[in-house]
């Protein structure tokens, strides 16, 4: 069983609509991040939390330490969101080991 | 702003071939990771570096070593390329005690 899982694997939506990536762990964790990859490759860092909740802009990321779980919301989706979503956890330490699930990769149509 | 720079954004190599995948950040961050990524199975560490000098084997070293004879520079080296290391190959760093990863954009490896 992976250490940290995602669903749904693959997501289409319609410009506008609202989404949700869900990531469930089973392992002790310092903080957990989300991050975005573009085709062409590039992974940017969105959000990195340890407890309750954060926004940027139209992205919200939410985590329940006690369910070992996190969802990332996207409001008012728009096709420039399309991308791959992955969570990944880190567990603490100074070498800064990630733990990734494999990712979601969303697709917002016009 | 961090800036992780890998050398390629494409290679193409012949099978038997030894490959370096180079990879330079700007930040004087002591970490630095090699990954993979591929379809289904999301990034695998391959290799990390804490320190000059320093390694330490992430999941799937098998046919990979690495070299950091300095700071900012962490090569990859495939000694001889098969094709099933035909894969997109990732470079990040971070500074010690914090978790947030810069990662560079990635060289598609082909490896024929």
């Amino acid at each position: 069983k992976n250490e940290v899982e995602q669903s749904p694997q693959n997501l289409t939506a319609q410009e506008g609509e609202f989404i949700t990536i869900n990531c469930s762990y089973s392992v002790g964790i310092s903080a957990l991040h989300w991050l975005q990859q573009h085709p062409g490759g590039g992974i940017v860092s969105l959000f990195m939390l340890s407890s309750g909740k954060k926004k940027h802009g139209r992205l919200i990321a939410t985590i329940n330490i006690q369910e070992k779980h996190s969802s990332l919301h996207i409001t008012a989706s728009h096709p420039r969101d399309s991308a791959v979503y992955i969570c990944a956890v880190s567990g603490g330490g100074s070498q800064g080991n990630l733990i990734f699930g494999k990712g979601t990769k969303l697709s917002v149509k016009p | 702003d961090v800036k992780v720079t890998q050398s390629s954004r494409y290679l193409v190599k012949r099978t038997g071939e030894k490959v370096f995948l180079e990879c330079v950040q700007d930040m004087d961050h002591e970490n630095m990771f090699w990954y993979r990524q591929d379809p289904g199975l999301g990034l695998r560490l391959i290799y990390f570096s804490y320190d000059v000098k320093m390694k330490e084997k992430g999941d799937i070293p098998e046919g990979y070593s690495v070299s950091r004879e300095k700071k900012e520079r962490f090569s990859l080296i495939l000694e001889s390329a098969s094709t099933n290391q035909t894969s997109m190959y990732l470079c990040a760093s971070t500074l010690a005690g914090r978790n947030i990863q810069y990662f560079g954009a990635g060289t598609r490896l082909s490896v024929l």
